[in-house]
């Protein structure tokens, strides 16, 4: 069965640095999300994507977040200046029309 | 804004029996879903079950099953015959049909199965 897959499963970084986390969508889905659990909470919405746009961002995803779909296979989320609190479980998810949502198995970012 | 509820933080079951894990939720949409998704240790999120809320009858996966009350706006999955491979934080989740397809997330439920 098709599967999104994300790397690092593991990325550390220090506090002040850039980013970027990766995604390889389910080849036939036009629809790609990025979502962060902060450890012990809820999973939170940061950002759909649909036709090389963002069609919604939470208040989350501020100025320093940033989304794109460099080729026909790769998803990315990239944090410009990264803070602790940015330390969490990053989620991408793709869906063929607007649902299910099928999730990656997460990157869990570690901030220093 | 949508909000999803879920109320009990922890609940444990003995292998082999059945177990109801509960989700309200807030919503002014008439047509939206409604998921359950399963984390394992491992981390990963998988889909579990889906209902669509036009649909009355409720949706029905091998050992997993929905009670749907839309009136009630309650949203509540039945695990029958547990396994411990169950074992894994539970997540409830609604999205609007439409334009704006976020999940909102209940803050999820730890299942634990007990030989």
């Amino acid at each position: 069965e098709p599967e999104v897959t994300q790397t690092p499963s593991h990325q550390v970084t220090q506090m002040g640095q850039e980013v970027i986390l990766r995604c390889v969508p389910i080849s036939n889905h036009l629809y790609f999300y990025w979502y962060r659990q902060i450890l012990g909470q809820k999973v939170e919405f940061l950002v759909s994507f649909y036709n090389n746009e963002i069609s919604e961002k939470s208040e989350i995803f501020d100025d320093q977040f940033s989304v794109e779909r460099p080729d026909g296979s790769n998803f990315t989320l990239k944090i410009r200046s990264t803070k602790l609190e940015d330390s969490a479980m990053y989620f991408c998810a793709s869906s063929e029309a607007r649902q299910p949502q099928h999730f990656g198995d997460g990157t869990r970012l570690s901030i220093l | 804004a949508q909000t999803v509820t879920q109320s009990q933080p922890e609940m444990s079951v003995q292998e082999a029996e059945t177990v109801t894990l509960s989700c309200t939720y807030d919503t002014s949409e008439n047509n939206y879903y409604l998921f359950w998704y399963k984390q394992p240790p491992s981390r990963q999120m998988i889909l579990v079950i889906r209902q669509e809320a036009y649909k009355q009858q409720n949706a029905t996966e091998n050992r997993f099953s929905v009670n749907f009350q839309k009136a009630a706006k309650s949203f509540s999955l039945k695990i029958s015959d547990s396994q411990l491979g169950d074992t894994a934080m539970y997540f409830c989740a609604f999205t609007a049909t439409g334009a704006n397809s976020k999940l909102t997330f209940g803050k999820g439920i730890t299942l634990s199965v007990r030989p």
